[in-house]
């Protein structure tokens, strides 16, 4: 089955820019969705298809891809954007699979 | 606007099954643009897909967990549901539903998620 792979952790000085990666074969067909998640709260959509944020996510965070990898940008981090981000896609045989999670710190 | 919102036991005992209602308001499950989902994610752990239904029915399940999953929909009451039979301690975890926009793969409305603790 399709894996998605993310790095653990990552930090970002506040004001600055943060990319946060996830690769996986299933990304070279399908987009990545990412997701932001605070302690104790259910995750949230932040970026889905091509590049698209759901109403009331801000614009300083935003999606690429290119080949097997995706990515979540957010420029000028702020301290609000710390937590856990997921990216996730689906496959050809129509089977989601999730990344293991990447822990963001904004110092 | 569209809310969804989990229930069932919150303990369960070991070889025993799990079953959780997720109850869709605010909007009809029998939207043509969407499924449905169940994820879940143990106590510190990562996000886990379960699987997913579509209104009329057809399902898509985690490979690792298909023995042993069943997603229903009952649109009359405009919920669905999951079974996870034979659970174990390694099934405690926090179960969300969410709407999936299935040609995306995208997860776009989840509910609060329940926490399903497995012990005798």
């Amino acid at each position: 089955s399709s894996e998605l792979t993310q790095d653990p952790a990552v930090s970002v000085a506040l004001g600055q820019t943060v990319r946060i990666t996830c690769q996986g074969d299933s990304l070279r067909s399908y987009y990545a969705s990412w997701y932001q998640q605070k302690p104790g709260q259910a995750p949230v959509l932040v970026i889905y298809g091509k590049n698209n944020r759901p109403s009331g996510i801000p614009d300083r965070f935003s999606g690429s891809s290119s080949g097997n990898t995706a990515s979540l940008t957010i420029t000028g981090a702020q301290a609000e954007d710390e937590a856990d981000y997921y990216c996730n896609s689906r496959d050809s045989s129509g089977t989601v699979v999730f990344g293991g999670g990447t822990k963001l710190t904004v110092l | 606007q569209l809310q969804l919102q989990e229930s069932g036991p919150g303990l369960v005992k070991p070889s025993e099954t799990l079953s959780l209602t997720c109850t869709v308001s605010g909007g009809s499950i029998s939207s043509s643009s969407y499924y449905w989902g169940w994820i879940r994610q143990p106590p510190g752990k990562g996000l886990e897909w379960i699987g997913s239904i579509y209104y009329s029915g057809s399902t898509y399940y985690n490979p690792s967990l298909k023995s042993r999953v069943t997603i229903s929909v009952d649109t009359s009451k405009n919920q669905f549901s999951l079974k996870l039979s034979s659970v174990t301690a390694a099934d405690t975890a926090v179960y969300y539903c969410a709407r999936l926009l299935e040609r995306l793969g995208a997860f776009d409305i989840w509910g609060q998620g329940t926490m399903v603790t497995v012990s005798s």
